[in-house]
């Protein structure tokens, strides 16, 4: 079945360390995204991807960095740069064609803590 | 920008009564909406959508929306819940040639025996 597969699904930090969170879709979808969720605030936009080698920033984007090199990988870096790690990340893609109309597919999200 | 408002951030309610999550966007633009239900740990499922059309729109589990371009709202309603159907919610908006999305801020439904 396609779909979207994020690891790890937990992973733990300590303070000033770098980690990434892969994405992996088997979709054939253009558009990948990264979202963040924190509690009572919904999901916030961190980056997006329309095509290969090309990315655009989000409302979040400080402290975080991606890499589109392959349609379908989207990896996010949590850098050391970002002060307040902790929280939910959910990856998602869709076909980015046309309109507006196109359906998000979601991640199973991975859960950062920073220790 | 696009702002997404869910007034409720829990909803109680007993199994079998009907319920309503409340959606209001901000958008002087057409806008496609969409629900999406989060159950706990995992990612977001798609509910349902409204890209044009009718504005009642019907999705999977027995749930329904409508959209009210004069209130600019998208209510989430159910005629019966079960127990299965505690989890979050969420609101969605997106427009224009490519789906940016915007999400509000959840309603927990917490459907109790």
């Amino acid at each position: 079945d396609g779909g979207i597969t994020q690891s790890p699904k937990y992973l733990f930090r300590k303070e000033g360390q770098n980690v990434t969170l892969s994405c992996e879709q088997n979709l054939n979808h253009d558009a990948m995204y990264w979202y963040r969720q924190d509690p009572g605030q919904g999901l916030r936009l961190i980056y997006y991807s329309q095509i290969v080698n090309d990315f655009q920033k989000g409302d979040i984007a400080e402290g975080y960095s991606v890499s589109r090199e392959k349609k379908e990988s989207f990896p996010l870096t949590v850098t050391s740069a970002q002060k307040n790690p902790t929280a939910f990340y959910l990856c998602a893609s869709s076909t980015g064609h046309g309109s507006g109309a196109n359906v998000l597919t979601f991640g199973a999200g991975s859960r950062l803590t920073v220790l | 920008a696009q702002s997404v408002t869910q007034l409720d951030s829990q909803v109680p309610v007993f199994e079998e009564a009907p319920v309503e999550l409340r959606c209001n966007y901000s958008s002087s633009v057409s806008v496609y909406l969409f629900w999406y239900v989060q159950y706990p740990n995992q990612g977001l499922q798609l509910l349902l959508k409204y890209l044009s059309g009718s504005t009642l729109v019907k999705g999977i589990n027995g749930f329904e929306a409508e959209f009210n371009k004069s209130q600019t709202s998208f209510h989430l309603r159910k005629p019966s819940v079960h127990i299965s159907d505690t989890a979050e919610y969420f609101c969605a908006v997106s427009r224009g040639n490519f789906n940016k999305f915007y999400f509000g801020s959840g309603t927990k439904l917490n459907v109790k025996p």
